[in-house]
C-alpha cells in the first residue's frame, strides 16, 4: 500500500509564475489536508479536503492561493503569482473516512523555491 | 487560540541515554495529541498518537504522556540510538492539527 504520494519533490519558480503542487492520498483515504512549513517556522494547516469539497480552508491565505480534490485524479495546490515568501515546504496528508480520531499520514512534501 | 510549545528547541546527548522531550498546549480541550518524526528533507512519521480519554501510549523505546489538565505531554525515549537522530514534532487537534516547533534530537554515539 503506498503512502501519501507528493510530486514533484522540488519545484522551482520565478515570481510572478504559477505553481501546482500535486498530492495522491493513501488508498482507501478520501480526506486531504496541506500543511506548509516556512523557513524556521512550524507547520501550519492550510485547507482540509475531501472529495470536490473544501471542509475547512480558514488557513489559506486569502488571495492567489487555492485548493481542489476532484472526484478522479489528485488533490491540487494552486498558487498564483508566486512571491519569495511562498517558498516554503508544503505537505499533503490524508485519513480515511469517518475517522476523527485516527492518525493523519503524511506525503514526502514539496519543497518551492521561488527566484 | 491553541498554541503549542516544545521544550527544548535542540537536545543533544550520547547514544545509549535516555531522555524527554516535552511539549505544552494552551487549550486543554484537544481532541488528540500526536507526536511526528521529521527527517531531513522528508515528510513526517507519526509515532504515536494519545486521544484525549487516555493517558499514555507506548511503542517500542517511545513512550508518550498526557496531562490535559496541565496542557502537558512528554515523549520518552529509552536507550537512545543515532538512528533516533530527528525533528520531534508534537501536535495536538484532529484533522486540523496544531504544530508545535519542534525539538531538533542528536544522538551522538
Amino acid at each position: 500500500n503506498a503512502g501519501v504520494m507528493q510530486n514533484p519533490r522540488h519545484l522551482v519558480r520565478r515570481r510572478g509564475q504559477e505553481a501546482r503542487l500535486r498530492c495522491s492520498p493513501m488508498k482507501g483515504h478520501s480526506h486531504v489536508y496541506w500543511y506548509r512549513q516556512l523557513p524556521e517556522e512550524g507547520l501550519k494547516f492550510m485547507v482540509y479536503l475531501q472529495k470536490e469539497n473544501i471542509i475547512d480552508e480558514s488557513g489559506m491565505p486569502k488571495e492567489r492561493f487555492s485548493a481542489e480534490f476532484p472526484k478522479e485524479g489528485p488533490s491540487i495546490l494552486r498558487i498564483q503569482q508566486v512571491v519569495r515568501g511562498d517558498s516554503a515546504a508544503y505537505f499533503c496528508a490524508s485519513s480515511p473516512p469517518g475517522t476523527e480520531d485516527e492518525k493523519l499520514f503524511f506525503g514526502s512534501g514539496t519543497q518551492l523555491s521561488v527566484l | 487560540k491553541q498554541e503549542v510549545t516544545q521544550i527544548p528547541a535542540a537536545l543533544s546527548v550520547p547514544e545509549g541515554e535516555n531522555l524527554v522531550l516535552n511539549c505544552s498546549f494552551t487549550d486543554s480541550a484537544i481532541y488528540n495529541l500526536q507526536w511526528f518524526r521529521q527527517d531531513p528533507g522528508k515528510g513526517l512519521t507519526s509515532l504515536l498518537l494519545i486521544q484525549s480519554s487516555q493517558r499514555e501510549q507506548t511503542s517500542g523505546r517511545l513512550n508518550a504522556s498526557l496531562d490535559k489538565s496541565s496542557g502537558r505531554s512528554t515523549l520518552y525515549i529509552a536507550a537512545s540510538q543515532p538512528g533516533d537522530s530527528a525533528t520531534y514534532l508534537c501536535a495536538v487537534g484532529a484533522q486540523k492539527l496544531v504544530f508545535g516547533q519542534g525539538t531538533r534530537l542528536t544522538i551522538n554515539p
